[in-house]
């Protein structure tokens, strides 16, 4: 079965830019989604098709997808930007989805 | 406000029941997609079964094959989720999702589904 990986744990400073990976084979031939979870609510849409914002998300949030790996970019990290984010894959041919381990940010 | 509620979680016994169910509030519910995702006590999302807009294609994580089966009500506005012969690794909050360009944009609260003797 398809899988996606992503690192546990991600630490910056605030105002730094955090990178949060998300591998799979072939992953740029999928849409690409991604989630921000605060402890004890429900995830958040903060990014879908590989680099599109929902309305509401800052700016700050941006991503990419090529190759094996897609990414998370948080520009400028603020200290709220501290969260679980999971990405997660859509397989266009069979509708199956698929959700990375998640990543813990740490912004201190 | 666009929303999704769902119901149903309790304490259930392993091989036992449950159905759970999702409401849906100012959108129109026949235009999307709709699949339910979980999350164990202290664990990543897992994708468990989508539905298409009328309800002819289903699709479901291999794990819960034969044993889940989605359904909706484009009349009434609701998604249900049926689960039978429940198993341990089965405990976990259940959300209800709103598909839109692949990626699942509207979230319920979730509802906690225990299963223990």
């Amino acid at each position: 079965s398809y899988e996606v990986t992503q690192p546990p744990s991600v630490s910056v400073s605030p105002g730094q830019t955090a990178t949060i990976t998300c591998s799979g084979q072939s992953l740029g031939d999928k849409y690409v989604s991604w989630y921000q979870q605060q402890p004890g609510q429900s995830p958040v849409l903060v990014l879908y098709r590989d680099t599109e914002r929902p309305s509401g998300i800052p700016q700050r949030f941006y991503g990419s997808n090529s190759g094996n790996t897609a990414t998370l970019t948080i520009s400028g990290a603020h200290t709220t930007d501290e969260a679980d984010y999971f990405c997660q894959a859509w397989d266009s041919s069979t509708a199956l989805v698929v959700f990375g381990g998640g990543t813990k940010l740490t912004v201190l | 406000e666009v929303q999704l509620v769902e119901s149903g979680g309790d304490l259930v016994q392993p091989g036992g029941p449950l159905r759970l169910s999702c409401a849906a509030y100012q959108f129109i519910f026949p235009d999307y997609w709709m699949s339910w995702v979980r999350q164990a006590p202290g664990k990543g999302l897992e994708w468990v079964a989508s539905i298409n807009e009328d309800g002819t294609e289903k699709y479901y994580v291999d794990s819960v094959k034969g044993r889940f089966s989605i359904s909706r009500d484009n009349a009434d506005h609701s998604v249900s989720l049926q689960i039978n012969n429940v198993r341990d690794e089965d405990t976990a909050v259940y959300y209800c999702v709103r598909v839109h360009r692949r990626a699942f944009d509207i979230w319920g609260q979730g509802t906690l589904v225990t299963v223990s003797s």
